[in-house]
């Protein structure tokens, strides 16, 4: 069973410039998460998914970040224009439905805003 | 608000040697623990936990759920190079809001 896929794995922008970043959860996985990790932390969920619909994106800065799920399968998330302390790397997971706590995650994508 | 917390934050231990991982959780309706692994980025699932007492195992490692104390425990025996990482464990509640995670436990296991 292939796992969750993000893209790209790494990304160095410039402050101020805009970046996007794709997910494409497990094949039947309804439920799917964007985290947010910056260094010596856990990772803190910026928007949730169940299909197409938002569950939660109380911690999303809306003023510069948004996230589709369109079609209710892969989804991106984008930031613009990126700030300096949104360094960090972005997660994406994916879970069966909304009432199973196991999240399988992706690779990652490590951001570097200088 | 809920919160998870993880103690040691770090640990440096030699090969052979079995830590002891702790989580303690305050999770409004509460409904799982989970235990994952981080090497490099992503994080990997080892355990979920919903039963007090019931110890889960898979190799050297295991874990266990204590519902009235609200806490868990991660054990790994017999320490190897490779379980280096950063075990990461997270609380689940019986809504729609989301895992909340804990900082982690960054181990080091040196030859």
């Amino acid at each position: 069973e292939a796992g969750v896929a993000q893209s790209p794995r790494y990304k160095i922008i410039e402050k101020r410039q805009s970046v996007a970043f794709w997910c494409n959860p497990i094949s039947g996985h309804a439920t799917l998460y964007w985290y947010q990790q910056i260094l010596g932390q856990g990772p803190k969920l910026l928007i949730q998914f169940q299909n197409n619909g938002v569950v939660d994106d109380s911690q999303l800065p809306k003023d510069r970040f948004s996230a589709e799920r369109l079609k209710g399968v892969d989804s991106t998330l984008k930031i613009q224009p990126a700030k300096l302390e949104d360094s960090a790397v972005y997660l994406c997971a994916s879970s069966l439905d909304l009432s199973t706590d196991t999240q399988y995650f992706g690779p990652g994508t490590r951001l570097t805003v200088l | 608000e809920d919160k998870v917390v993880q103690s040691p934050l770090s640990l440096v231990v030699h090969e052979g040697d079995t830590v002891t991982l702790n989580c303690s959780y305050e999770v409004t309706n509460f409904r799982s623990l989970l235990w994952y692994k981080q090497e490099k980025k992503a994080p990997t699932f080892l355990f979920m936990l919903t039963s007090s007492g019931i110890e889960k195992k898979s190799g050297r490692l295991s874990s266990i759920l204590d519902k009235k104390e609200l806490f868990s425990i991660l054990n790994i025996t017999a320490t190897q190079t490779g379980d280096s990482a950063v075990y990461l464990c997270a609380g689940g509640n019986s809504g729609n809001t989301p895992l909340v995670f804990g900082k982690g436990t960054r181990l080091s296991v040196i030859a």
